[in-house]
Protein backbone atom coordinates (compact mmCIF):
# COMPACT_ATOMS: atom_id res chain seq x y z
CA UNK A 1 0.00 0.00 0.00
CA UNK A 2 1.20 3.71 -0.97
CA UNK A 3 2.34 5.64 2.18
CA UNK A 4 3.64 8.93 2.89
CA UNK A 5 7.19 8.55 4.45
CA UNK A 6 9.10 10.65 6.37
CA UNK A 7 12.20 11.15 8.22
CA UNK A 8 13.58 11.13 11.08
CA UNK A 9 10.79 9.91 12.95
CA UNK A 10 12.43 11.89 15.99
CA UNK A 11 14.77 14.91 16.37
CA UNK A 12 16.40 16.32 19.19
CA UNK A 13 18.40 19.44 19.03
CA UNK A 14 19.45 22.27 21.33
CA UNK A 15 18.33 25.98 20.79
CA UNK A 16 19.71 27.43 17.77
CA UNK A 17 20.68 24.44 16.31
CA UNK A 18 19.69 24.18 12.59
CA UNK A 19 17.29 20.91 11.44
CA UNK A 20 15.34 19.62 8.88
CA UNK A 21 12.95 17.25 7.93
CA UNK A 22 11.90 15.04 5.02
CA UNK A 23 9.40 14.07 3.09
CA UNK A 24 8.29 11.91 -0.07
CA UNK A 25 4.76 11.86 -0.94
CA UNK A 26 2.55 8.75 -2.11
CA UNK A 27 3.91 8.54 -5.74
CA UNK A 28 1.82 10.40 -8.15
CA UNK A 29 0.34 12.78 -5.77
CA UNK A 30 0.44 16.40 -6.74
CA UNK A 31 -0.08 18.57 -3.90
CA UNK A 32 2.12 18.54 -0.41
CA UNK A 33 1.37 19.82 2.60
CA UNK A 34 3.26 20.07 5.96
CA UNK A 35 1.62 20.79 8.70
CA UNK A 36 2.74 21.32 12.49
CA UNK A 37 0.87 19.53 15.85
CA UNK A 38 1.55 21.12 19.61
CA UNK A 39 0.42 18.24 21.69
CA UNK A 40 -3.40 18.35 22.45
CA UNK A 41 -4.25 19.87 18.91
CA UNK A 42 -4.94 19.79 15.98
CA UNK A 43 -2.47 19.88 13.06
CA UNK A 44 -2.31 23.06 11.71
CA UNK A 45 -1.09 24.22 8.05
CA UNK A 46 2.45 25.46 7.45
CA UNK A 47 3.38 24.99 3.51
CA UNK A 48 1.29 23.99 0.90
CA UNK A 49 2.68 23.17 -2.55
CA UNK A 50 1.18 22.11 -6.04
CA UNK A 51 4.55 20.32 -7.75
CA UNK A 52 6.92 22.69 -7.16
CA UNK A 53 5.02 26.08 -6.52
CA UNK A 54 4.22 27.32 -2.85
CA UNK A 55 0.10 27.17 -2.99
CA UNK A 56 -0.18 28.41 0.40
CA UNK A 57 2.51 29.50 3.23
CA UNK A 58 0.48 31.92 5.20
CA UNK A 59 1.15 29.96 8.82
CA UNK A 60 5.04 29.56 8.36
CA UNK A 61 7.39 31.43 10.23
CA UNK A 62 9.91 32.88 6.95
CA UNK A 63 12.01 34.56 9.55
CA UNK A 64 13.51 31.38 10.74
CA UNK A 65 11.21 28.46 8.81
CA UNK A 66 11.73 27.50 5.07
CA UNK A 67 10.19 24.90 2.83
CA UNK A 68 11.55 23.40 -0.73
CA UNK A 69 10.01 20.83 -3.09
CA UNK A 70 12.68 21.19 -6.17
CA UNK A 71 11.48 18.79 -8.49
CA UNK A 72 7.90 18.69 -7.69
CA UNK A 73 8.46 14.76 -5.27
CA UNK A 74 10.19 14.94 -2.30
CA UNK A 75 9.94 18.02 -0.38
CA UNK A 76 12.51 19.48 3.09
CA UNK A 77 11.57 21.81 6.02
CA UNK A 78 13.93 23.58 7.62
CA UNK A 79 13.92 25.55 11.06
CA UNK A 80 17.30 27.50 12.01
CA UNK A 81 17.33 28.68 13.77
CA UNK A 82 15.19 26.19 16.48
CA UNK A 83 13.24 27.69 19.46
CA UNK A 84 11.99 26.15 22.27
CA UNK A 85 8.71 26.61 21.17
CA UNK A 86 8.84 24.66 17.95
CA UNK A 87 8.93 21.39 19.70
CA UNK A 88 6.12 19.32 18.10
CA UNK A 89 5.40 16.83 15.94
CA UNK A 90 5.72 18.11 12.40
CA UNK A 91 3.52 15.76 9.91
CA UNK A 92 3.50 15.96 6.19
CA UNK A 93 0.57 14.92 4.23
CA UNK A 94 -0.25 14.60 0.19
CA UNK A 95 -3.38 13.93 -2.18
CA UNK A 96 -3.34 13.86 -5.97
CA UNK A 97 -4.40 17.73 -6.19
CA UNK A 98 -5.99 21.06 -5.01
CA UNK A 99 -9.48 20.53 -5.80
CA UNK A 100 -11.91 18.50 -6.72
CA UNK A 101 -13.83 15.84 -5.07
CA UNK A 102 -11.78 12.56 -3.89
CA UNK A 103 -9.09 14.80 -2.94
CA UNK A 104 -8.36 13.48 0.41
CA UNK A 105 -5.09 14.23 2.21
CA UNK A 106 -2.74 11.08 3.48
CA UNK A 107 -0.50 11.72 6.24
CA UNK A 108 3.06 10.15 6.98
CA UNK A 109 3.91 8.93 10.00
CA UNK A 110 5.32 12.41 11.44
CA UNK A 111 8.86 13.71 13.29
CA UNK A 112 8.36 13.95 16.98
CA UNK A 113 10.91 17.40 17.08
CA UNK A 114 12.51 18.20 20.68
CA UNK A 115 14.14 21.29 21.32
CA UNK A 116 16.13 21.68 24.31
CA UNK B 1 -4.57 29.01 14.14
CA UNK B 2 -8.18 28.57 13.33
CA UNK B 3 -9.58 25.33 14.77
CA UNK B 4 -13.05 23.50 14.39
CA UNK B 5 -14.95 22.63 17.74
CA UNK B 6 -15.55 18.73 18.23
CA UNK B 7 -17.47 17.60 21.38
CA UNK B 8 -16.88 15.97 23.53
CA UNK B 9 -13.40 16.51 23.95
CA UNK B 10 -12.95 13.19 25.56
CA UNK B 11 -15.14 10.21 26.49
CA UNK B 12 -14.71 6.99 28.11
CA UNK B 13 -16.80 4.58 27.41
CA UNK B 14 -17.74 0.16 28.19
CA UNK B 15 -16.35 -1.84 24.93
CA UNK B 16 -19.17 -2.79 23.27
CA UNK B 17 -20.87 0.70 23.36
CA UNK B 18 -21.31 2.61 20.51
CA UNK B 19 -19.81 6.20 20.33
CA UNK B 20 -21.07 9.50 18.89
CA UNK B 21 -19.33 13.07 18.39
CA UNK B 22 -19.45 15.69 16.26
CA UNK B 23 -17.38 18.61 14.48
CA UNK B 24 -18.83 21.85 14.49
CA UNK B 25 -17.66 25.15 12.00
CA UNK B 26 -19.27 28.66 11.91
CA UNK B 27 -18.44 28.61 7.68
CA UNK B 28 -19.80 26.51 5.27
CA UNK B 29 -17.75 23.43 3.93
CA UNK B 30 -17.56 21.61 1.20
CA UNK B 31 -15.90 18.84 2.29
CA UNK B 32 -15.43 16.61 5.61
CA UNK B 33 -12.57 14.33 6.43
CA UNK B 34 -12.45 11.87 9.61
CA UNK B 35 -8.76 10.69 10.95
CA UNK B 36 -7.78 8.84 14.16
CA UNK B 37 -4.54 9.44 15.25
CA UNK B 38 -2.43 6.75 18.10
CA UNK B 39 -0.28 8.41 20.29
CA UNK B 40 3.04 9.45 18.20
CA UNK B 41 1.86 8.31 14.84
CA UNK B 42 0.45 10.66 11.77
CA UNK B 43 -3.80 10.89 11.64
CA UNK B 44 -5.18 8.29 9.56
CA UNK B 45 -7.79 8.99 7.11
CA UNK B 46 -11.50 7.26 8.02
CA UNK B 47 -14.26 8.55 6.24
CA UNK B 48 -14.17 11.08 3.64
CA UNK B 49 -17.72 13.29 2.89
CA UNK B 50 -18.39 15.31 -0.20
CA UNK B 51 -22.06 15.91 -0.53
CA UNK B 52 -24.39 17.61 2.05
CA UNK B 53 -26.63 15.19 4.01
CA UNK B 54 -24.17 12.34 2.72
CA UNK B 55 -24.32 9.25 4.80
CA UNK B 56 -20.60 7.04 4.39
CA UNK B 57 -19.83 3.85 6.29
CA UNK B 58 -16.13 2.27 6.80
CA UNK B 59 -16.92 -0.79 9.14
CA UNK B 60 -18.32 -0.08 12.31
CA UNK B 61 -17.60 3.46 11.81
CA UNK B 62 -20.73 5.49 10.19
CA UNK B 63 -20.03 9.19 9.39
CA UNK B 64 -22.52 12.01 8.02
CA UNK B 65 -22.45 15.51 5.97
CA UNK B 66 -24.56 17.52 8.17
CA UNK B 67 -27.50 19.99 6.13
CA UNK B 68 -26.48 22.85 6.97
CA UNK B 69 -22.71 22.23 6.15
CA UNK B 70 -21.66 23.49 8.81
CA UNK B 71 -21.61 20.10 10.97
CA UNK B 72 -19.98 16.54 10.77
CA UNK B 73 -20.63 13.58 12.78
CA UNK B 74 -19.19 10.21 13.42
CA UNK B 75 -20.32 6.91 14.95
CA UNK B 76 -18.70 4.32 15.77
CA UNK B 77 -20.75 1.21 16.77
CA UNK B 78 -19.95 -1.80 18.99
CA UNK B 79 -16.53 0.10 20.47
CA UNK B 80 -13.50 -2.01 21.14
CA UNK B 81 -9.85 -1.83 22.76
CA UNK B 82 -8.41 -0.77 19.66
CA UNK B 83 -10.57 2.07 18.93
CA UNK B 84 -8.89 3.76 21.90
CA UNK B 85 -7.23 7.12 20.15
CA UNK B 86 -7.70 10.91 19.35
CA UNK B 87 -10.58 11.43 16.70
CA UNK B 88 -9.76 14.65 14.61
CA UNK B 89 -12.37 16.23 11.62
CA UNK B 90 -11.38 18.35 8.75
CA UNK B 91 -12.65 20.37 6.87
CA UNK B 92 -12.29 22.27 3.79
CA UNK B 93 -14.14 24.92 2.19
CA UNK B 94 -13.32 27.09 -1.26
CA UNK B 95 -9.81 27.15 -0.40
CA UNK B 96 -7.63 24.29 -0.53
CA UNK B 97 -6.81 24.25 2.84
CA UNK B 98 -8.01 21.88 5.25
CA UNK B 99 -8.69 22.86 8.72
CA UNK B 100 -9.06 20.78 11.64
CA UNK B 101 -11.04 19.72 14.43
CA UNK B 102 -9.14 20.09 18.34
CA UNK B 103 -9.90 16.43 19.06
CA UNK B 104 -11.91 13.50 20.53
CA UNK B 105 -9.81 11.25 22.60
CA UNK B 106 -11.83 7.81 23.13
CA UNK B 107 -11.03 5.58 26.07
CA UNK B 108 -12.59 2.30 26.04
CA UNK B 109 -12.61 0.25 28.93
CA UNK B 110 -12.62 -3.56 28.58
Amino acid sequence: EAEVAQSPRYKITEKSQAVAFWCDPISGHATLYWYRQILGQGPELLVQFQDESVVDDSQLPKDRFSAERLKGVDSTLKIQPAELGDSAMYLCASSWGLAGVYNEQFFGPGTRLTVL
Amino acid sequence: GQQLNQSPQSMFIQEGEDVSMNCTSSSIFNTWLWYKQDPGEGPVLLIALYKAGELTSNGRLTAQFGITRKDSFLNISASIPSDVGIYFCAGRARTYKYIFGTGTRLKVLA
